[in-house]
């Protein structure tokens, strides 16, 4: 099955610089690739995502980039800000008729004022 | 509408009790899914149902069981809880193969 390493576990940053979470995955057949943030004590919510057919995506301050060949994909944050504090989650699809995600172990993010 | 919604929010449950999780969602999405969390090894799917009627076997699936008699329920039933049971619980949604919406999800405590 589908195996999502996620790195770093935990990442501390001044507000105003960037973020870099990092995947990599297993499954070549995998198309599709979520971003949740969960807030302490809530629940994941997608912040975006990404298919195999593109390379890169943005939404304001958030953009995500795969890289199929190296079966990779990362999350990139800009001008952080204290509100962008939370756990994130990278997930990759499991091909074939019984879709499921797989998800990586969380990267903890903290933006220091 | 409520999107999707979890009962109960918290539970202290002895090891060895039954215990079922509920999971209702008002959106209509064909596929439902359980998951637990646990510290440092983020979601793992216990179960998952691509649409009423079927269900099939996540990455953690043991002890644990599910059925999906119609689009809208996902109840997941502990047999008999044991303490390595105690996590939190979410149920997630998806109308295809896209984007999950997550339940509040259940804390429960197994002792």
């Amino acid at each position: 099955g589908e195996n999502v390493e996620q790195h770093p576990s935990t990442l501390s940053v001044q507000e105003g610089d960037s973020a870099v979470i990092k995947c990599t995955y297993s499954d070549s057949a995998s198309n599709y690739f979520p971003w949740y943030k969960q807030e302490l004590g809530k629940r994941p919510q997608l912040i975006i995502d990404i298919r195999s057919n593109v390379g890169e995506k943005k939404d304001q301050r958030i953009a995500v980039t795969l890289n199929k060949t190296a079966k990779h994909f990362s999350l990139h944050i800009t001008e952080t800000q204290p509100e962008d504090s939370a756990v994130y989650f990278c997930a990759a699809s499991s091909g074939g008729s019984n879709y499921k995600l797989t998800f990586g172990k969380g990267t903890l993010l903290t933006v220091n004022p | 509408i409520a999107g999707i919604t979890q009962a109960p929010t918290s539970q202290i449950l002895a090891a060895g009790r039954r215990m079922t999780l509920r999971c209702t969602q008002d959106m209509r999405h064909n596929a439902m899914y359980w998951y637990r969390q646990d510290l440092g090894l983020g979601l793992r799917l216990i179960h998952y149902s691509n649409t009423a009627g079927t269900t099939g076997k996540g990455e953690v699936p043991d002890g644990y069981s599910v059925s999906r008699a119609n689009t809208d329920d996902f109840p997941l039933t502990l047999a008999s809880a044991v303490p390595s049971q105690t996590s939190v619980y979410f149920c997630a949604s998806s109308p295809d193969r896209n984007e999950q919406f997550f339940g509040p999800g259940t804390r429960l405590t197994v002792l």
